[in-house]
């Protein structure tokens, strides 16, 4: 069980606009950065989101991230046939001597 | 080509250790951390620990300390992961991710590898 909570699914059509959330704690999400991650079928994952709403050079303005108190969410617009993918949201932990933690993953589907 | 190779997929049995390496190229190894983290197949992502290759500091997930040891070697820009007292449900892909940032809510992953297969099956 993962300390951070995602919808194990979501979906949308091409053009929609989709929102993954990603609930966690006081320990987490409350006192620290949250990072998304895009993992394609078959490949390693990406860095897509850091320090909550920051995009790394080549990640398309489709995508941005929020936080707000121990939740977060990644947004994409304009979904698009190649973002069907598995993501997750990831954060550090401040319980247990420190330790990064992951949400169980949502895997979306473009319909 | 700033990229970190991991070795091939192994097989093991039930007890035994596992030893999987991360050759990292195009950047400076001892510059940036060196993490750990394993994926069951159909699973979620799982963090290991992570491993200070200039000094090699250490600092294990809870859940592994006393069975996981990161170690580097400098002259080769390797980093390795070794796991013991294998069981079945240490079966999962295990990748090796270089960590940015300066502390902890300021850590991220942004060059991982492709992964390597660890089943452990009798």
């Amino acid at each position: 069980q993962s300390v951070l909570t995602q919808p194990p699914s979501a979906s949308g059509t091409p053009g929609q606009r989709v929102t993954i959330s990603c609930s966690g704690s006081s320990s987490n999400i409350g006192s620290n950065y949250v990072y998304w991650y895009q993992q394609l079928p078959g490949t390693a994952p990406k860095l897509l989101i850091y320090r909550n709403d920051q995009r790394p050079s080549g990640v398309p303005d489709r995508f941005s991230g929020s936080k707000s108190g121990t939740s977060a969410s990644l947004a994409i617009s304009g979904l698009r046939s190649e973002d069907e993918a598995d993501y997750y949201c990831a954060a550090w932990d401040d319980s247990l001597s420190g330790q990064e933690v992951f949400g169980g993953g949502t895997k979306l589907t473009v319909l | 080509q700033v990229q970190l190779v991991q070795s091939g997929a192994e097989v093991k049995k039930p007890g035994a250790s596992v030893k999987v390496s991360c050759k990292a190229s195009g950047y400076t190894f001892t510059s940036y951390d060196i993490n750990w983290v394993r994926q069951a197949t159909g699973q979620g992502l799982e963090w290991m620990g992570w491993m200070n290759p200039n000094s090699g500091n250490t600092g294990y997930a809870q859940k592994f300390q006393g069975r996981v040891t990161m170690t580097r070697n400098t002259s080769i820009s390797t980093a390795y992961m070794e796991l013991s007292s294998l069981r079945s449900e240490d079966t999962a892909v295990y990748y090796c991710a270089r960590r940015r940032g300066s502390s902890g809510s300021y850590w991220y992953f942004d060059l991982w590898g492709r992964g390597t297969l660890v089943t452990v099956s009798s």
